[in-house]
């Protein structure tokens, strides 16, 4: 089944340790997002890509980054992860940029920060 | 504060009851999404809304979008354990095609 993938489901860091979490699609979407997820909110939105341009949200920390080598994957880094970055990192993807193309969601990573 | 507002925040409800959640903005909805998540998952795609005074269904679960595309109501006919968990709204709330999401209404079915 086409789908999209997050792995891994749980990552625990240390502080100040960079991590890197995976997304992938086999939905063959132009698109892809990464939301923040913190306990019991709403997700927000850090970044997405369209195609290989990449689009930054004004308020996303500059400690987060984000890679797309190529149509299938996207990487979420995080530089030097704080205590306030523990939270479930969404990725999502869509076929279009348009209120009316439908996102769809991986399973999530949640993210520890010791 | 919140772009969009969704009450209630928790509810109970009594399996075989009904029940609505809303989620309203200031700001006119050009997309309405519901999804649903199950704690520590990600987002289940249920339904989407474009159009004033659009509703659709499926199964048991109906979802509206006002007239004037600021509020959407998300009702459940005959509650079952299966429509236990975190129902989300998001929308796109300044034609930019990015969703701006609710916080979630957490919904507990009781046998």
């Amino acid at each position: 089944d086409a789908m999209v993938i997050q792995n891994p489901r749980y990552q625990v860091t240390q502080f100040g340790k960079p991590v890197t979490l995976s997304c992938s699609q086999t939905l063959n979407h132009n698109v892809m997002y990464w939301y923040q997820q913190k306990s019991s909110q709403a997700p927000k939105l850090l970044f997405h890509y369209y195609d290989k341009d990449f689009n930054n949200e004004a308020d996303t920390p500059d400690n987060f980054q984000s890679r797309r080598p190529n149509t299938s994957f996207c990487f979420l880094d995080i530089r030097s992860p704080g205590l306030g970055d523990a939270a479930m990192y969404l990725c999502a993807t869509s076929s279009g940029l348009a209120s009316y193309n439908e996102q769809f969601f991986g399973p999530g990573t949640r993210l520890t920060v010791l | 504060s919140q772009e969009l507002e969704q009450s209630p925040q928790s509810l109970i409800v009594q399996e075989g009851k009904n029940l609505t959640i809303n989620c309203t903005s200031s700001k006119t909805l050009y997309g309405l999404y519901w999804y649903k998540q199950k704690y520590g998952e990600g987002l289940i795609f249920l339904m989407m809304l474009q159009k004033g005074g659009e509703e659709k269904s499926h199964e048991k679960i109906t979802a509206k979008l006002d007239e004037k595309k600021q509020q959407s109501s998300l009702h459940i006919t005959a509650s079952q354990p299966s429509h236990a968990g975190i129902y989300l709204c998001g929308a796109d709330i300044a034609n930019d095609y990015k969703l701006s999401f609710g916080a979630g209404t957490t919904v507990t079915v009781r046998a």
